[in-house]
């Protein structure tokens, strides 16, 4: 697609509940990464990639977070027992991988609800 | 964890006004780049400054990256009420971006 493609647009579940985030990154880019937004503020890092491995995944806050991107294209970030605190906007964002002049390009996100 | 302290946080403004937001930090950045958020969107990318001290205009916006790479600003001369939205720094360290803590703007007509 012409750009970063994320489903669903909102998600709504229940606490102790499990779900998957897609991430459809623009055709071409090896890096994608992982953020969440919560209303007002800038984004919190969660992980990278660069291909099919992750390069950093010191952003994300436990276990309970885990993502991957088995073909080096989509990403998939999975939360397991949601709880209440995991409500926010999660963004995917991938580029080309040219540091420093690297150009990150974001999908419109999900919004999470945590009931 | 944000590295990023902008301020300020919130900002109310007339059309026409110009105004200044500011990104800092302790850390160094290999590069710094402003984006623009509007409701509902992901943040899309106005500028990257990589070298301390550049300074970078794109049209009514003026921006420049400290001369230590830790911190940068944002100036915007006669705001139009497009240029509403969450505007925030993104400094790049190690193979991350780290956001600011971001900047509401709201021109009036």
């Amino acid at each position: 697609g012409a750009g970063v493609s994320q489903t669903p647009s909102n998600k709504v579940t229940e606490k102790g509940k499990y779900v998957e985030l897609r991430c459809d990154p623009i055709s071409g880019h090896t890096a994608l990464y992982w953020y969440r937004q919560s209303l007002g503020q800038g984004p919190e890092f969660l992980i990278y990639f660069q291909g099919t491995g992750a390069a950093d995944d010191s952003g994300l806050p436990n276990d309970r977070f885990f993502a991957v991107r088995p073909e080096g294209s989509v990403s998939t970030l999975k939360i397991q027992r949601t709880e209440r605190g995991d409500s926010a906007v999660y963004l995917c964002a991938s580029s080309l991988g040219y540091w420093p002049n690297e150009k990150l390009f974001f999908g419109s996100g999900t919004q999470l609800s945590v009931l | 964890t944000q590295l990023l302290e902008q301020s300020p946080q919130f900002l109310s403004i007339q059309e026409g006004e110009n105004l200044t937001v500011y990104c800092n930090s302790s850390s160094v950045f290999s590069s710094l780049q402003w984006y623009r958020q509007e409701p509902g969107e992901g943040p899309v990318l106005l500028v990257t400054v990589v070298t301390g001290g550049e300074v970078k205009k794109l049209k009514r916006l003026t921006f420049q990256f400290g001369d230590a790479r830790k911190d940068s600003s944002l100036h915007i001369t006669a705001a139009q009420p497009g240029d509403t939205g969450l505007y925030l720094c993104a400094g790049a360290t190690g193979n991350q971006f780290y956001f600011g803590t971001g900047t509401s703007l709201t021109v009036i007509p």
